[in-house]
Formats: C-alpha cells, structure tokens, sequence
C-alpha cells in the first residue's frame, strides 16, 4: 500500500527556517519521484519542487534559493527546507508521488503539514 | 509560467445532474493537463491525466475532454460524494501550475 506522511512543526517564527519530513512506504524512491506541493488556507496548490528518483533537485523559481529538497532513501525520507520564511508561506505543505509517466501528475499523497508562519 | 483558467469558481448542482467544470490554459499545453478532487481537509486525488486518461479506481462517471486549449471535466449522474474542490494542472511543461479551483456543492 502507497503511503506518504509529512511532519514537521506547526508553528515556524518569522525569517525562520522550516523543515518538513516525508516518509514513504510500499515504493522505491529510487524509482518514483516525490513531489511537494503546497496549499495555502482556502487557497489553491502550488509546485514547489521534486526529487527525482536518480537523486536530483528541481524548484520552482518562485522559490529563488530559499528552497531545498534532499533525501535518505535507506530511510525511505524526503526532506524539504525552506528558508526566510514569511506570513504568507502559512500553508499546508504535501508531499506527493508521481505516476511513473508523465511528469508532474501525481497519484498519491501525504495528508498534509500545516504549518503556520507567526510574528 | 503558464496560466491555467479555472470556471466556475463554484457551482450547485443535484444529485443525479450533469456538470461541466473548464480550464482554460494560456498556451498551448497538447493534453498534458490532469484534475484533481479535494474533499474539505484532505489532500488532493488524482481523477484524469492526459487529458482524456482515467485514472485506476475512478468512477466511469468522471470524463475529461478538451478543445484547442479549453479542457473540460465531466462529472455525470452526480452522486453526494462527489461534493468537493477540483483543480486542474498543466503537465506539459516547468513548473506545473494548477487552476484556482472550482468548488462543486450538492443542493
């Protein structure tokens, strides 16, 4: 069974750094890519970035360098970090697995971190 | 970026109805766009891709279509559950970008 959960905290102060984990089960991720997306409250989803399955990075530019994506595959984790965070980064942030083909689309996601950017 | 037109913003429809939601993309995207159903606190489940493409375990009722660069997604005989937000996204090129979102309620 395809699974993916994210963790991390639910508060983040300001210019603060946050730092989301996804653990998969019952997939490689050297196999499929993960994605993360996030959703701001009663908003709609933006792409942040993958990890490829070969083990690189891509972001979204609207992220500049903010944003980083790593992995522990012999833990079957995901890690995104985003610095300088600011009150509109309050969202919910999922991790997600891509379909082996096309990219982008994909078929199974974590239920979400809420994380809330605070003064 | 390419930007996806999502309409309506939201709709009302019966049980047993016929609902068409559109995405409108700002370029041409050749089928590469997907829809997705998100219930009130959940996360997003992937209905079509490809345009045309149903995903494993959905409904037959769910269809997807397209025209130039208008998209469609059909949802026929309205059943209670199928009361939820649904997005579509560009799959064709860097970054995916999704549409805003068209709430669907059930009168």
């Amino acid at each position: 069974q395809v699974q993916l959960k994210e963790t991390g905290p639910d508060l983040v102060q300001l210019t603060q750094t946050l730092s989301i984990t996804c653990t998969v089960s019952g997939f490689s991720l050297t196999t499929y890519n993960v994605h993360w997306v996030r959703q701001p409250p009663g908003k709609g989803l933006e792409w942040m970035g993958a990890m490829w399955n070969g083990g690189g990075t891509d972001y979204n530019s609207a992220f500049k360098s903010r944003l980083s994506i790593s992995r522990d595959t012999s833990k079957s984790q995901v890690f995104l970090k985003m610095n300088s965070l600011q009150t509109d980064d309050t969202a919910k942030y999922f991790c997600a697995r891509q379909i082996a083909a096309p990219l982008y689309v994909m078929d199974a996601w974590g239920q979400g971190a809420s994380v809330t950017v605070s003064s | 970026d390419i930007q996806m037109t999502q309409s309506p913003a939201s709709l009302s429809a019966s049980l047993g109805e016929t609902v068409t939601i559109e995405c409108l993309a700002s370029e041409d995207i050749y089928s590469n766009l997907a829809w997705y159903q998100q219930k009130p606190g959940k996360s997003p489940q992937l209905l079509i891709y490809d345009a045309s493409s149903l995903q494993d375990g959905v409904p037959s009722r769910f269809s997807g279509s397209e025209s130039g660069t208008q998209y469609s997604l059909e949802i026929n005989s309205l059943q209670s559950e199928d009361a939820a937000t649904y997005f579509c996204q560009q799959h064709h090129d860097y970054p995916p970008t999704f549409g805003g979102g068209t709430k669907l309620e059930l009168k």
